[in-house]
């Protein structure tokens, strides 16, 4: 099993709609989560981090995190074409102390 | 304030050679990590330099090293290039307390092995 998966996508959203991001992870000892985003051909970006239960909202998005099922997602509401990027999930794994990324999901914004 | 530079941008090498690469943090940050992408693997962590230290290592061969001066710059290095080790390699800066502090990208350098 991969330490952190994501569905690569491209996920398609209608400009205006939710996109829903999802991702999850292997090492239950995990504690802190991290969603970036990377336009093509640029570094990537933080855009927020969750260390809690629950949801976490910043502007348009929230990340959500269920320790219990080991998925984080991340929604962005009021989806616009500038959103159109991959979005990278990150883990801290515990048991090893390092940071490990999923592979990305492409995410398209349709105007 | 700067953000983390990388020099330099574009690398061609050719299978055999080696090569190396810098990373230049944000002002006050202590630690840079380093990372290789790939389309196939994404991004994948190679070492952490922590104070001059390295504090933690990724799984790849000893072909790959790195050192931080006292400046909290840094190089990667890699012997004996791979056709595999074609890739974006991008360094990230942070303040270094605690493994969750928030990471800030370079730009990168693109390495193409011949």
């Amino acid at each position: 099993q991969k330490e952190v998966e994501q569905n690569s996508g491209p996920l398609s959203v209608p400009e205006g709609a939710i996109a829903s991001l999802n991702c999850t992870y292997s090492d239950r000892g995990s504690q802190s989560f991290f969603w970036y985003r990377q336009y093509s051909g640029k570094s990537p970006e933080l855009i927020m981090f969750i260390y809690s239960n629950g949801d976490k909202e910043d502007g348009r998005f929230t990340a959500q995190l269920n320790k219990a099922s080991q998925y984080v997602s991340l929604l962005i509401r009021d989806s616009q074409p500038s959103d159109s990027a991959t979005y990278l999930c990150a883990a801290e794994m515990n048991r090893d102390d390092k940071i490990i990324f999923g592979k990305g999901t492409r995410l398209h914004i349709l105007p | 304030k700067a953000g983390v530079t990388q020099t330099p941008r574009y690398l061609i090498k050719t299978r055999g050679q080696q090569v190396t690469l810098s990373c230049s943090p944000i002002s006050g940050h202590r630690s840079v990590s380093w990372y290789q992408q790939t389309p196939g693997q994404g991004l994948q962590f190679l070492f952490e330099y922590f104070s001059e230290t390295q504090r933690n290592k990724g799984n790849f061969p000893g072909r790959f090293s790195g050192r931080q001066f006292s400046n909290s710059r840094s190089e990667m290095n890699v012997s004996t290039l791979e056709l595999g080790d074609s890739a974006l390699y991008l360094c990230a800066s942070s303040l270094g307390g605690s493994l969750t502090d928030t990471q800030y990208f370079g730009p990168g350098t693109r390495l193409t092995v011949l």
